[in-house]
């Protein structure tokens, strides 16, 4: 299949841990946040997002974290699996861009047993 | 529910030469954006359909052009190309603009 970022940073986490995944963006006047995970060979896939009047939001295994003084993001994966080995994307949008999606440079997640 | 699709796959082409890649939404989104990926990088952004008119548009030349037709389904044109606009194209659908985006598996675009 095809490679995905073979030059991102990596995190290499060992099954079962936790995952946190950091990301720095540009504008501070974005309002919505996402963050993607990619597969070898295949398109984003939809995580999480976060609207900039929240601070944290949960889903299933995964929490997104904002710091809107600092510009940061972050992903928390719970009991990282093996099927989570793929390239994370954090995405931002400005109010009245047309989901203009600005994305990050992407973080590559090794999943080790 | 049917995913976004793309077509084709896979494409080689030499530089100089047109080429139309196309993208159906996902049902009942009206919505589609369109994105150049790099290898390496994250995706850009080119430019959003909505109801068949340019609804925004980065940072790339007009020899990057689009259409969407009332099934909502939409082209990616590319005239003139350059060995940089070697990439993966990727087309993601909406409900509506500014709500969630969902991609499709892309086409890779290889210019010789």
């Amino acid at each position: 299949g095809e490679s995905v970022g073979l030059h991102l940073p990596t995190l290499s986490v060992q099954e079962g841990d936790n995952s946190i995944i950091n990301c720095a963006y540009s504008n501070s006047a974005s309002d919505y946040f996402i963050w993607y995970k990619q597969e070898s060979g295949k398109g984003p896939q939809f995580i999480i997002d976060i609207r900039s009047n929240m601070d944290k939001r949960q889903g299933q295994r995964v929490t997104v974290l904002l710091n809107k003084t600092v510009k940061h993001l972050s992903l928390q994966i719970a009991a990282t699996q093996p099927g989570d080995s793929a390239v994370y994307f954090c995405a931002e949008n400005m109010p009245g861009t047309a989901s203009k999606l600005t994305f990050g440079t992407g973080t590559r997640l090794q999943v080790t047993l | 529910e049917t995913g976004v699709t793309q077509s084709p796959t896979h494409l080689i082409k030499t530089r100089g030469q047109q080429v139309t890649l196309r993208c159906s939404s996902q049902s009942g989104h009206n919505t589609v954006s369109w994105y150049q990926q790099a290898l390496g990088q994250g995706p850009q952004f080119i430019f959003q359909y909505y109801r068949e008119e340019e609804n925004g548009r980065g940072n790339f030349p007009p020899r990057f052009s689009g259409l969407q037709f009332p099934n909502y389904s939409s082209e990616l044109n590319v005239n003139a190309l350059e060995l940089d606009d070697s990439a993966l194209y990727l087309c993601a659908s909406s409900l509506v603009p500014d709500y969630e985006q969902y991609f499709g598996p892309g086409t890779r675009l290889t210019v010789t």
